[in-house]
């Protein structure tokens, strides 16, 4: 199962204030997500990556929110301005794009809490 | 747009014995994928098992096995021999195959309880 680490494990952010979550996954991986959890509540799709590209985003992922991997490792989700609706649990999740090997696994995610 | 319905919240198991998760979801699509994630206290997401449509066998991952009903859309989870460590979170994820980057959509969760 492929590795995948998220830091800060835990990040408290002022509301207002720009928050980068990072996704360090091992090599080989082609697709990259990134998913939050509201306490208590189920996971949601927030973006999905591909070639260095958003492949699709959902209605949550609005221009508060961007993703990028500037080194060709880390993946980075960016809050510019978080809200106190942004307190959740954020997971990166990685697929290789093997054939017929559609699984995707996930990190350990941050636990953002906004103040 | 597909859905994915967990119609129980908890549930619990006595240790050894045999629990059944339920699952059914909607689509129009025939090409997807099945799985079920376990979500411990940790928060930590970790796939359990997964069943391709395509394919009419169930799916068995140890202790843990799928009775797959395409017809009637339901992705059941079968926890034999439960131990106290399946105490978890448990959701049943549904992917479109379209041979590259899909989102999972997930259902609201059953929280398992395995007692002693």
């Amino acid at each position: 199962e492929p590795e995948v680490t998220q830091t800060p494990s835990h990040q408290v952010t002022q509301m207002g204030q720009e928050v980068i979550l990072r996704c360090v996954p091992i090599s080989n991986h082609l697709y990259f997500y990134w998913y939050r959890q509201i306490l208590g509540q189920k996971v949601e799709f927030l973006v999905s990556f591909y070639n260095n590209e958003i492949s699709e985003k959902s209605e949550i992922f609005d221009d508060q929110f961007s993703v990028e991997r500037p080194d060709g490792s880390n993946f980075t989700l960016k809050i510019r301005s978080t809200k106190l609706e942004d307190s959740a649990m954020y997971f990166c999740a990685v697929q290789t794009g093997q054939f017929g090997y559609n699984e995707q696994f996930f990190g350990p995610g941050t636990r953002l809490t906004v103040l | 747009a597909q859905t994915v319905t967990q119609s129980q919240p908890e549930m619990s198991v006595q240790e050894a014995e045999t629990v059944t998760l339920s699952c059914t979801y909607d689509t129009s699509e025939s090409n997807y994928y099945l799985f079920w994630y376990k979500q411990p206290p940790s928060r930590q997401m970790i796939l359990v098992i997964r069943q391709e449509a395509y394919k009419q066998q169930n799916a068995t991952e140890n202790r843990f096995s799928v009775n797959f009903q395409k017809a009637a859309k339901s992705f059941s989870l079968k926890i034999s021999d439960s131990q106290l460590g399946d105490t978890a979170m448990y959701f049943c994820a549904f992917m479109i195959d379209q041979g590259g980057s899909e989102k999972l959509v997930f259902g609201k969760g059953t929280k398992l309880t395995v007692n002693p």
